[in-house]
């Protein structure tokens, strides 16, 4: 299967700093990657999707000038965490696809953000 | 209704049983199905992908789907205590986005 390579792992931030994760597709191109986020013990929250050389898409109730999503290559995501707060602590993770290849989605390892 | 309905258990089961794992789905045009399953503190991994009704195997891993009930299924035949994870069920309603379920937790006891 594709591989999806997420960065960093984990990290621990002051509250009101920003945090920029990176979601990279190894062995593909992916003109779309979306982006979750997963609270303990609850399931995956689609936050985003992000369109390559276009401006991400965002579900409801996210608000897209706290998580700024750029996908400027075929092969890169960002999702940056603006002015983070205590409750933006949580489990984050990005996916890609390849279609036609493959329509499943490939996960990233996750980062786990820790707002101090 | 929400979109991918799955029992959120956790489902218990003794080493060595089957374990037997439900999903229901809205969108009736819906074309692609997954299994994932993910492991406390790890991301999701894809286990089984299905398109076409009836029955598909990998390993002890059997996927069903019934497109007319809009029901799919994984069932996991010899249980073992390493397969105690949350097992996510996703649908892809031709569009480039998975829906997933909340996931339902399974407890393989020794």
């Amino acid at each position: 299967g594709a591989v999806v390579s997420q960065h960093p792992s984990w990290v621990i931030c002051k509250s009101g700093t920003s945090v920029k994760i990176e979601c990279r597709s190894l062995d593909f191109q992916a003109t779309t990657m979306f982006w979750y986020r997963q609270f303990p013990k609850q399931s995956l929250m689609l936050m985003a999707t992000s369109n390559e050389g276009s401006k991400a898409t965002y579900e409801q109730g996210v608000e897209k000038d706290k998580f700024l999503i750029n996908h400027a290559s075929l092969t890169l995501s960002t999702l940056t965490v603006t002015s983070a707060h205590p409750e933006d602590s949580s489990f984050y993770i990005c996916s890609a696809s390849n279609p036609p290849v493959n329509t499943e989605a490939f996960f990233g390892q996750g980062t786990r953000l820790t707002v101090v | 209704q929400k979109e991918v309905e799955q029992n959120s258990g956790p489902l218990s089961v003794p080493e060595g049983a089957i374990a037997s794992l439900n999903c229901t789905y809205s969108d009736r045009g819906s074309q692609s199905f997954f299994w994932y399953r993910q492991y406390s503190g790890k991301s999701p991994e894809l286990i089984m992908s299905i398109y076409s009704n009836g029955d598909k195997e990998d390993g002890r891993f059997t996927a069903q789907l019934n497109k007319a009930s809009q029901y799919v299924s994984l069932l996991i035949r010899d249980s073992q205590p390493s397969d105690s994870a949350t097992y996510l069920c996703a649908v892809n309603p031709h569009t480039d986005k998975l829906i997933f379920g909340t996931g339902t937790r399974l407890q393989v006891f020794p």
